[in-house]
């Protein structure tokens, strides 16, 4: 596609089970970010994948997050045993690698909402 | 660590009026600096970014920031505020180490009539 795509746009699911959000980065894009947007606490960088390089995990807020991308492309975000403090918008954004400067295009979201 | 404050949450002007969005950033080396903006209900989009070419940096819709070395500050401006400026802004750092990019908290601008 011509840009970024993420699925589902909105999940809806309850205390304690696990959730995986998707992204489908634009295509040749070898930089690609996880970020999670909630009320007042701006963007918070959850992982980052870099070509080949083992990716920077540093944002991962708990034992409960994952992500992994298959092939250089698809990624998966995974929330295990959910909690009411991980509803928010999960964004995801990719980038050529040609240069450090280069634009992040992001996708719209998916908002998670645990009950 | 990289890391960037923006001070205030919300900035509110008048239409016409200058917009000043505030960002002071941590780098321990030379920092790469955006600023992206969010519409309503639409993604994030670049408006303008420094890369160590110029320290007045231009960038969409009549918005420039200068980077300031000394002050460690990458200020947003714009001297004529227009009603469709009305979104969330952000400001972002990242080192010449090629780390993640990180960005502030944010700052809602309204516009009023």
């Amino acid at each position: 596609g011509a840009g970024v795509s993420q699925s589902p746009s909105n999940k809806v699911t309850e205390k304690g089970k696990d959730v995986e959000l998707r992204c489908d980065p634009i295509s040749g894009h070898t930089a690609l970010y996880w970020y999670r947007q909630s009320l007042g606490q701006g963007l918070e960088f959850l992982i980052y994948f870099q070509g080949n390089s083992a990716p920077d995990k540093s944002g991962l807020p708990s034992d409960r997050f994952s992500a992994e991308r298959t092939g250089g492309s698809v990624s998966t975000l995974t929330i295990q045993r959910t909690q009411q403090e991980d509803s928010a918008v999960y964004l995801c954004a990719s980038s050529s690698l040609v240069s450090l400067t280069g634009e992040l295009f992001f996708g719209e979201g998916s908002r998670l909402t645990v009950l | 660590a990289q890391s960037v404050t923006q001070l205030g949450s919300h900035v509110s002007v008048s239409e016409g009026a200058l917009v000043l969005l505030r960002c002071n950033y941590s780098s321990s080396v030379p920092p790469y600096l955006f600023w992206y903006v969010q519409y309503p209900n639409q993604g994030l989009q670049l408006l303008l970014k420094y890369t160590s070419a110029a320290t007045l940096v231009k960038g969409i819709n009549g918005f420039e920031a200068e980077f300031k070395k000394s002050e460690t500050s990458f200020h947003l401006t714009k001297p004529s505020a227009h009603m469709s400026d009305a979104a969330e802004y952000f400001c972002a750092v990242r080192d010449q180490a090629g780390t993640a990019l990180i960005f502030g908290k944010g700052t809602t601008l309204s516009v009023s009539s």
